[in-house]
């Protein structure tokens, strides 16, 4: 157990539906990250936040959007889904704006879009 | 445009052998490299990482040696060990805008065979 929880950990839904994937950093983390792995595909970057504010944007498209609350916990919004949304995102903290040393990530949450 | 780039998707070697993982990079801008490790249906996990003042760094049997010139750097895993078949990712860390960012590869799968 990493200490950074993610729920839930799969979500089937239907293209043009809404979902809310939830993250809940490491104890004492103020950075929350999303990250984006399509099949065959990288990490890719979403956004970051810390201690409740944006602070970096990655490849994240108009119809996802996230929040981080005051109790630290995030949400990731992705709206209007596609096919291609289909994917795993997981979430990442660390107690800093940017770790030198990395991130502490989650296991993921399988999203599929049919 | 991929800043970090594995080239090669899987790799397999034979218990005890040593493995060799590769990585490129193109921003001169990263300052830290990190490989992370990850099996299946569960997050990255940290693995080891160096700095871009050093040329090698050493953590039991994983050798991270990074060529600052070339934009290349490499894991070495010796022996290998079945326990070691996992998806690995480069990572490299860098300043953008007023957050560090990490910035991943695609990824290679390492197949440890008995």
């Amino acid at each position: 157990d990493s200490g950074v929880t993610q729920t839930p950990k799969h979500l089937i839904t239907a293209t043009g539906q809404r979902v809310t994937l939830r993250c809940s950093p490491r104890s004492g983390d103020l950075s929350v990250y999303w990250y984006q792995q399509s099949l065959d595909q990288g990490l890719q970057f979403l956004i970051q936040y810390y201690n409740g504010e944006e602070r970096a944007k990655g490849n994240i498209l108009e119809r996802f959007s996230a929040q981080q609350f005051p109790d630290l916990h995030s949400e990731l919004n992705l709206s209007s889904l596609e096919l291609g949304d289909s994917a795993l995102y997981f979430c990442a903290s660390s107690f800093g704006q940017g770790a030198v040393y990395g991130y502490t990530f989650g296991s993921g949450t399988r999203l599929t879009v049919v | 445009d991929q800043q970090v780039k594995q080239n090669s998707p899987s790799l397999s070697v034979q218990e005890g052998r040593i493995s060799i993982l590769n990585c490129d990079y193109t921003n001169s801008m990263f300052d830290y490299f990190l490989w992370y490790k990850k099996y299946p249906a569960e997050g990255p996990t940290f693995l080891i990482s160096i700095s871009s003042i050093k040329d090698k760094n050493e953590d039991g049997r994983f050798t991270v040696f990074l060529n600052k010139s070339a934009k290349h750097l490499s894991l070495h895993i010796v022996p290998s060990q079945p326990g070691d078949s996992a998806v690995y990712f480069c990572a490299a860390s860098g300043v953008s805008g007023s957050a560090r960012q990490l910035t991943f590869g695609s990824g290679t799968q390492l197949t440890v065979l008995p």
